[in-house]
């Protein structure tokens, strides 16, 4: 079975600072890992997906790794804003078959202060 | 607004009684999903639906919930003697499957159910 962590589980910076929130997972044989965003009592949104067979998605200021390998998918934020204060979460899709059943890590929590 | 919509957003109700979510799904997409997080903790796969067909249910599913896509656009998410469990923030999302499995899923704002 799939198991998803994510460490810390909460992180506050300085507005302009660059972080890295990690992810691990447990079973390599992943088909995607995706990133998503969660503002307090919202839906969430994703952020980036990287499929099995690339190394890392960027948008904007948003970096994302994976390294099967290890099991671990790094999320880079560049000169972080307040605006980026939310709970982050990552999501591990299965290679077997079940690939659109997503398992989803507890989440990092990120205050950015001003 | 073209994105994942869910109703309603919030719902309060009391140990024994039944409830009904419902969410409508960006048009074009295919695939849809029901999530369940409760606090602190990430979403947890419910069940997903192909058009109007059920394909897989999570083990979380007991025999009081029952999911339908009847016509393969919106679903319905039913709790029959609702439990204090049960609360929890119910999400749904919804996907277009291709050729190419690269797949994102795009999420709704979610109903928060209490369970008094």
């Amino acid at each position: 079975k799939q198991e998803v962590t994510q460490i810390p589980a909460a992180l506050s910076v300085p507005e302009g600072e660059n972080l890295v929130l990690n992810c691990s997972f447990t079973d390599s044989a992943i088909y995607n890992l995706q990133w998503f965003r969660q503002d307090p009592g919202k839906g969430l949104t994703s952020l980036l997906l990287i499929q099995s067979s690339q190394r890392e998605q960027t948008s904007g200021r948003l970096n994302a790794s994976l390294d099967k390998s290890s099991g671990r998918s790094t999320l880079y934020i560049a000169a972080s804003q307040p605006g980026d204060s939310a709970t982050y979460l990552c999501a591990g899709a299965p290679r077997d078959g079940g690939y659109q059943k997503v398992t989803f890590g507890t989440g990092t929590k990120l205050q950015v202060i001003p | 607004d073209t994105g994942v919509s869910q109703d309603p957003r919030h719902k309060i109700t009391k140990r024994g009684q039944n409830v009904t979510f419902r969410c409508d799904p960006i048009s074009e997409h295919n695939r849809l999903y029901w999530y369940r997080q409760t606090l602190g903790q990430g979403p947890e796969f419910l069940t997903y639906f192909q058009n109007e067909a059920q394909l897989e249910k999570s083990r979380l599913l007991s025999d009081r919930f029952s999911a339908e896509r009847p016509k393969g656009s919106f679903s319905t998410l039913e709790i029959q003697r609702t439990e204090q469990g049960d609360s929890a923030m119910y999400l749904c999302a919804s996907s277009f499957a291709r050729r190419t499995r690269r797949e994102t899923q795009y999420f709704g704002p979610g109903t928060r159910l209490l369970v008094l």
